[in-house]
């Protein structure tokens, strides 16, 4: 079975530009949530979708949105970038996304804002 | 609200030696508790989770952890370091919140020397 892909792996991107970021579950999955990973802040719980539903966001804010669509392929998009923004995103997939799952990771996106 | 504090960001052990990490939580509900593994460029690998159950719980690669309810601990434990077991770890705890949503520790950088 295929893992969790992220696309793409590298971006480069401008202050005030936007960015769409990509995200493949491992086949059958339904939820999908998105971390954030800065040296500074750590990892952080930006959003996770399920069937299609966002049910649960984290302390972010409005500029980073996400949807997912029904193939459980999902999206996260970032608006009008700041350089803090520049991060590591990682996208988990889960089974049935119950709180006591394994998550399953992809390598991630790693994005600077320059 | 929930949090996770890891003592030491760096830990630096000679192979063959005891590796332990610390982990101590705050949840305001009965913990749901994993240890994550990150390997350079990759994304976080499921080390050994804590739900319900026997309290001392084991993982992958010869890694274990002892739920500790009075201490409020979910120390990592591995008898004997390899040169592989060189990464940084995370321990996370759920929030009490449905779904997948996970806070996380700083991270621990474990290296080991021949």
């Amino acid at each position: 079975k295929a893992g969790v892909t992220q696309t793409p792996r590298y971006l480069i991107k401008t202050r005030g530009q936007q960015v769409t970021l990509s995200c493949s579950p491992i086949s059958g999955h339904r939820s999908v949530s998105w971390y954030q990973q800065t040296p500074g802040q750590g990892l952080q719980f930006l959003f996770e979708y399920f069937s299609e539903t966002q049910r649960n966001k984290g302390n972010f804010p409005g500029r980073f949105s996400g949807r997912q669509f029904s193939n459980s392929r999902s999206e996260m998009n970032v608006s009008t970038l700041e350089l803090g923004d520049s991060a590591l995103y990682l996208c988990a997939s889960s089974s049935q996304g119950q709180i006591n799952e394994k998550l399953f990771f992809g390598s991630g996106t790693q994005l600077s804002v320059l | 609200a929930q949090s996770v504090t890891q003592l030491g960001s760096h830990v630096s052990v000679s192979e063959g030696a005891l590796v332990l990490l610390r982990c101590n939580y705050s949840s305001s509900v009965p913990p749901y508790l994993f240890w994550y593994v990150q390997y350079p460029n990759q994304g976080l690998q499921l080390l050994l989770k804590y739900t319900t159950g026997a309290t001392l719980v084991k993982g992958i690669n010869g890694f274990e952890a002892e739920f500790k309810k009075s201490e409020t601990s979910f120390h990592l434990t591995k008898p004997s370091a390899h040169m592989s077991d060189a990464a940084e770890y995370f321990c996370a705890v759920s929030t009490n919140q449905a779904g997948t949503a996970l806070i996380f520790g700083k991270g621990t950088t474990l290296s080991v020397s021949s």
